[in-house]
């Protein structure tokens, strides 16, 4: 099984500025890695998939990098409605697929 | 617009069996295109993916779950259903059901979730 770790688990960032969430995988997933956002009492949102294409209506502040067992999210600039949790997701070698135990993006 | 619902028992007794239904509106789940799956999550911790079924009835399962996991299809009702077996406090959970294209499992839909909890 393919492990996911998600660094850190808590991030504290001022609206405005930018946040960069870290995802790193056990062994290569090549880009078969996407990013979803979770708000408190919501389903999960998917945001990016193939390491770095949006999901559709997801806004441009969202950027995805990496490949193999180093990825990336960056949100640009913070808004208010971006403070959530996020969680990475390899699907390289499903099934199974696996999740990251999320980051908490927090308000500074 | 699509969307899923779930619906089904709230509360579950242990080694008894959880059963879940998802109603698809707004496509069909006989789409060539599409896998439709369950996820859960307990209170406060991550996500974990249980298995997939195609319309065709080909299934996917957790090799973690597989010997407790039934997912089946009812294409003329749009629906699809989760049967997992001889439960315990563990399975307590917030159980999502959701749509990703075929053979790539990226959760592109998601249904609201519902918490089913294991308890005497």
């Amino acid at each position: 099984e393919i492990v996911m770790t998600q660094s850190p688990a808590t991030l504290s960032v001022s609206p405005g500025e930018r946040a960069t969430l870290s995802c790193r995988a056990s062994q290569s997933v090549s880009s078969n890695l996407a990013w979803y956002q979770q708000k408190p009492g919501q389903a999960p949102r998917l945001l990016i998939y193939g390491a770095s294409t949006r999901a559709t209506g997801i806004p441009a502040r969202f950027s995805g990098s990496g490949s193999g067992t180093e990825f990336t999210l960056t949100i640009s600039s913070l808004q208010s409605e971006d403070f959530a949790v996020y969680y990475c997701q390899q699907y390289n070698n499903w099934p199974p697929c696996s999740f990251g135990q999320g980051t908490k993006l927090e308000i500074k | 617009q699509l969307q899923l619902q779930e619906s089904g028992p709230g509360l579950v007794k242990p080694s008894e069996t959880l059963s879940l239904t998802c109603t698809v509106s707004g496509g069909s789940i006989s789409s060539s295109s599409y896998y439709w799956g369950w996820i859960r999550q307990p209170p406060g911790k991550g996500l974990e993916w249980i298995g997939s079924i195609y319309y065709s009835g080909s299934t996917y399962y957790n090799p973690s779950l597989k010997s407790r996991v039934t997912i089946s299809v009812d294409t003329s009702k749009n629906q699809f259903s989760l049967k997992l077996s001889s439960v315990t406090a563990a399975d307590t959970a917030v159980y999502y059901c959701a749509r990703h294209p075929y053979h790539i499992a990226v959760a592109h839909y998601w249904g609201q979730g519902t918490l089913v909890t294991v308890s005497s």
